[in-house]
C-alpha cells in the first residue's frame, strides 16, 4: 500500500550533488511530500517537506514536478556523513507518518 | 529548546517477560507522541500515537500497549514478550504547526528478546 516508489540504493561521490528521486503518482491535493533520513542505529531526522512549490533549507532542496507526481531531494554537496537511508513520505496533514523502505544512499570518497 | 529522552538504549529480555519503555519530552507542551518499531532489515512500523493524555491510537494489534499518563510522557509496555517483539523501538514527538507534521525522534531502544 506504499504511496511512494524509491530506488533501493544509490551511490554518490563525495562533494558531488546527490539527487534522490521519488515517484508518488497517486498523490492527492492535500498531501505533503516529506523527506527524512536515518543514519545507522539512530532515529530518523527530518530534512524537508513541501506541498506544491520547490523548497530549500540549510540541509537540502526539494524539487516537486508541476503535476506533483514525482519529486527529487537534492543534497548539493554530499559528504560521507550523508550516508543514510532516505525516506520519501506522502501523507495528508494532521496524519501520522508512515515510512516505507527508502533509498540507501552511499557517499563514496 | 525541545529534547526527547528515551531509555534504556539497549535491553535484552527473555521470552515471556514484561516490558516497559519510557519516553519523555521536554521544552514543549501538548505534543503528539509516537512509538515506532524497526525490525532488523525492515522499515519503520508505526505502533501507537497519542494526541493527548489518555488518548492512544493503535495502528497494529499485537501484544504491546501504550499509555500516556502525563502530557509529555509516553510508555510502551508488554505483559509477555515474544521473540517477534525484537527490534529497534523509537519514540517521536511533533507539534502540529499549520497543517503538516514534523517529527523529532529519540535515540531509540534496541530490544533483543531471547
Amino acid at each position: 500500500d506504499a504511496k511512494t516508489t524509491q530506488p533501493p540504493s544509490m551511490d554518490c561521490a563525495e562533494g558531488r550533488a546527490a539527487n534522490l528521486p521519488c515517484n508518488h503518482s497517486t498523490i492527492s491535493g492535500n498531501e505533503y511530500v516529506y523527506w527524512y533520513r536515518q543514519i545507522h542505529s539512530q532515529g530518523p531526522q527530518y530534512i524537508i517537506h513541501g506541498l506544491k512549490n520547490n523548497e530549500t533549507n540549510e540541509m537540502a532542496s526539494l524539487i516537486i514536478t508541476e503535476d506533483r507526481k514525482s519529486s527529487t531531494l537534492i543534497l548539493p554537496h554530499a559528504t560521507l556523513r550523508d550516508t543514510a537511508v532516505y525516506y520519501c513520505i506522502v501523507m495528508p496533514g494532521n496524519t501520522p507518518l508512515v515510512f516505507g523502505k527508502g533509498t540507501r544512499l552511499s557517499v563514496i570518497a | 529548546s525541545q529534547t526527547i529522552h528515551q531509555w534504556p538504549a539497549t535491553l535484552v529480555q527473555p521470552v515471556g517477560s514484561p516490558l516497559s519503555l519510557e519516553c519523555t519530552v521536554e521544552g514543549t507542551s501538548n505534543p503528539n507522541l509516537y512509538w515506532y518499531r524497526q525490525a532488523a532489515g525492515r522499515g519503520l512500523q508505526l505502533l501507537f500515537y497519542s494526541v493527548g493524555i489518555g488518548q492512544i491510537s493503535s495502528e497494529v494489534p499485537q501484544n504491546l500497549s501504550a499509555s500516556r499518563p502525563q502530557d509529555r510522557q509516553f510508555i510502551l509496555s508488554s505483559k509477555k514478550l515474544l521473540l517477534s517483539d525484537s527490534g529497534f523501538y523509537l519514540c517521536a514527538w511533533s507539534v502540529l504547526t499549520q497543517d503538516y507534521e514534523k517529527l523529532f525522534f529519540g535515540s531509540g531502544t534496541q530490544l533483543s528478546v531471547l
